[in-house]
């Protein structure tokens, strides 16, 4: 199951803190994305990027930041500002096209404490 | 603005049973429409798009612009067919949108 990958698996966090997840993939895609996935609620994009040093906010952006400095490493971070950030989040890549297949990492499950 | 709709969050059928899985769209431009899989345990995978206009493990989805819709058929629903299936819409801009997912749950 390589290709593209998260960590931490689990992470955890202080009330006010910010915290940075990793998303990395060695499938030479342009295209990476960000999402959230609440219970019943499917996966809602937070930002995407189809190219280095661009990006795009998505549905849900507030509280979130992101930065696509090289092509293989697309980082989240969950600032203080995000009021509920208790949450599944799932990274993926596609080449770029639109009618391309999105692969998917196997998430970091985030809890603020 | 786009958006996904999977009307069942819950589906439950008997083995050998017919399977549909709805999912209805709304996009003013040209859609690029996915369906993706999630066994337990498992990563978030493709299961088919409709550009491939082909048939993956007895799945088939047609394209209805006119009904704006993408649903998901099987002749004869197998046990390990139980998992959530999400439908998702790409546009040309880059930007994806997924439904809320169905529950598919196939008994003995």
């Amino acid at each position: 199951d390589g290709g593209i990958t998260q960590s931490p698996k689990y992470l955890f966090r202080k009330e006010g803190q910010n915290v940075t997840l990793s998303c990395e993939q060695n499938l030479n895609h342009d295209a990476m994305y960000w999402y959230r996935q609440d219970p019943g609620q499917g996966l809602r994009l937070i930002y995407y990027s189809q190219i280095v040093n661009d990006f795009q906010k998505g549905d849900i952006a507030e509280g979130y930041s992101v930065s696509r400095e090289k092509k293989e490493s697309f980082p989240l971070t969950v600032t203080s500002a995000q009021k509920n950030p208790t949450a599944f989040y799932l990274c993926a890549s596609t080449s770029g096209f639109s009618t391309d297949t999105q692969y998917f990492g196997p998430g970091t499950r985030l809890t603020v404490l | 603005a786009q958006r996904v709709t999977q009307p069942e969050k819950l589906l439950s059928v008997f083995k050998g049973a017919p399977v549909e899985l709805k999912c209805n769209y709304s996009y003013s431009g040209s859609p690029e429409l996915f369906w993706y899989v999630q066994y337990s345990r498992q990563r978030l995978q493709l299961l088919l798009r409709h550009i491939s206009r082909e048939s993956i493990k007895g799945f088939t989805a047609d394209l209805n612009k006119g009904e704006t819709s993408f649903h998901l058929k099987k002749p004869f629903a197998q046990e390990e067919d139980s998992a959530m299936y999400y439908c998702a819409l790409n546009t040309n801009a880059g930007k994806s949108t997924f439904g809320d997912g169905t529950t598919l749950t196939v008994k003995p």
